[in-house]
């Protein structure tokens, strides 16, 4: 079975410095991966996804995520932190059994950007 | 366009009670998903519609939890006698068929009293 491991409960960052949020998975062939933010009593919001190509991605508001094979990683940057980037990101991976799809979450990671 | 809907986006019953949470996805998504929030299990799945096919109802936490998608489009997620442990966010996202990317709605926060 799919699943998704975020090692961190909480990242604290300053304003204007760049911030990682990491991701790990664990996947039988190609991951699928995924990046949603959930701001305070909000839905999930897309930020983005690899399916194939480059091992960037970039996505909404700033935020970019580096494929890596190897170490089996999809980690989440941004170079220059904003306190509106302040929320819970979701790595996911999306699994498929039997013709069936569904998203795998890690447990989030709570982000908290300092003035 | 418009996004993924939900309704109510808050709901308090009493253990016991049965309660029906609606979801109206984007327009022309043929495949719905609704997962469960809560504290002590994270983000999990509960049940899959795709178009026409047999559900995936391999989330569905017991026989309470039920869902229904009326005419390929907007879906019901009952739960009949609710119980303390149900209180939780229930989302609900669409795709644009089966390996889309999903998007949310907003929630339906429920509490079992």
């Amino acid at each position: 079975a799919q699943s998704v491991a975020q090692p961190e409960d909480q990242v604290n960052v300053a304003e204007g410095n760049p911030l990682t949020v990491k991701c790990t998975y664990s996947v039988s062939g190609n991951p699928y991966l995924f990046w949603y933010v959930q701001y305070p009593n909000r839905g999930l919001q897309f930020l983005l996804k690899y399916i194939t190509g480059d091992n960037l991605v970039k996505g909404s508001y700033g935020f970019e995520a580096e494929f890596n094979k190897s170490q089996t990683s999809f980690h989440l940057k941004k170079p220059s932190a904003l306190v509106s980037d302040s929320a819970l990101y979701f790595c996911a991976v999306r699994e498929i059994s039997g013709g069936y799809n569904k998203l795998i979450f890690g447990a989030g990671t709570r982000l908290a950007v300092h003035p | 366009g418009a996004g993924v809907s939900q309704s109510p986006s808050n709901k308090v019953t009493e253990k016991g009670k049965d309660v029906e949470l609606r979801c109206d996805p984007i327009s022309g998504h043929t495949a719905l998903y609704w997962y469960r929030q809560s504290l002590g299990q994270g983000l999990e799945f509960l049940i899959y519609f795709q178009g026409n096919s047999a559900p995936d109802k391999s989330g569905l936490p017991s026989d309470r939890f039920s869902a229904e998608r009326t005419g390929g489009s907007v879906s019901t997620l009952t739960i009949q006698r609710t119980q303390q442990e149900d209180s939780a966010v229930y989302l609900c996202a669409s795709s644009d068929g089966q390996g889309g990317t999903q998007y949310f709605g907003p929630g339906t926060r429920l509490l079992v009293l």
